[in-house]
């Protein structure tokens, strides 16, 4: 069965430090994997998508993550963190079945950034 | 573009008791997602609508849970009756289309059962 899992359910970085946020993946075949963000009281919003192009794929607000399919990870990261990148992140899967895609969601990491 | 409008934002209810969610998607989106959020957890896909029918629904517990996508537009998720573990964010997101297109997710409502 597909699925993911987000190693760490909390992380704390400094203004201006780098972001990792880790993602492991379990799948029977190539993966389509995501990346989402929700601020408070916000809609979930797409930060990147990987479908079996690039292996490193860059996304919105400086944040890229790169699919690694011997390590079966895909984990998000960026340069230097900004005080209004603290919110929840989500990695995802896509599991194709039955004709239709569904998203399957991981527990989530809250990232906190300090002055 | 006005994107994913859901309402209301916030409900309370006591248990046994009826709610409704309501979901307008992004204009044009054919494909309508509902999620229930469970605090600590990420969103699981209750049912998946393809204009006005029901694609998936395996997640949908249908002793109590229903939705309804009229004229393949406007959404309704209904709760019949709550139960304490109800209690979440509910999500509606729609897509242009079913298979990789990206979803838009709205606001959310936050249900409490007391």
């Amino acid at each position: 069965a597909q699925s993911v899992t987000q190693l760490d359910s909390h992380v704390s970085v400094s203004e201006g430090t780098p972001v990792l946020l880790r993602c492991n993946y379990s799948s029977s075949y190539s993966p389509s994997l995501f990346w989402y963000v929700q601020h408070p009281n916000k809609g979930l919003q797409l930060l990147l998508k990987y479908t079996s192009a690039a292996t490193l794929v860059k996304g919105i607000n400086g944040f890229e993550a790169e699919f690694k399919k011997s390590e079966t990870s895909f984990h998000l990261t960026k340069p230097s963190a900004h005080m209004s990148d603290a919110a929840e992140y989500f990695c995802v899967v896509s599991v194709y079945s039955g004709g239709y895609n569904k998203l399957i969601f991981g527990a989530g990491t809250r990232l906190a950034v300090h002055p | 573009e006005a994107g994913v409008a859901q309402s209301p934002r916030y409900k309370i209810i006591e248990k046994r008791q009826s709610v409704a969610f309501w979901c307008n998607p992004i204009s044009g989106h054919a494909t309508l997602y509902w999620y229930q959020q469970i605090l600590g957890q990420g969103p699981k896909l209750l049912i998946q609508f393809q204009n006005n029918g029901v694609v998936d629904d395996s997640q949908l517990p249908k002793d109590r849970f229903s939705a309804e996508r009229l004229k393949g537009v406007d959404s309704t998720l209904k709760i019949q009756p709550a139960k304490l573990e109800d209690s979440a964010v509910y999500l509606c997101a729609s897509s242009l289309q079913r298979g990789l297109h990206e979803q838009y997710f709205g606001p959310g409502t936050r249900l409490t059962v007391t």
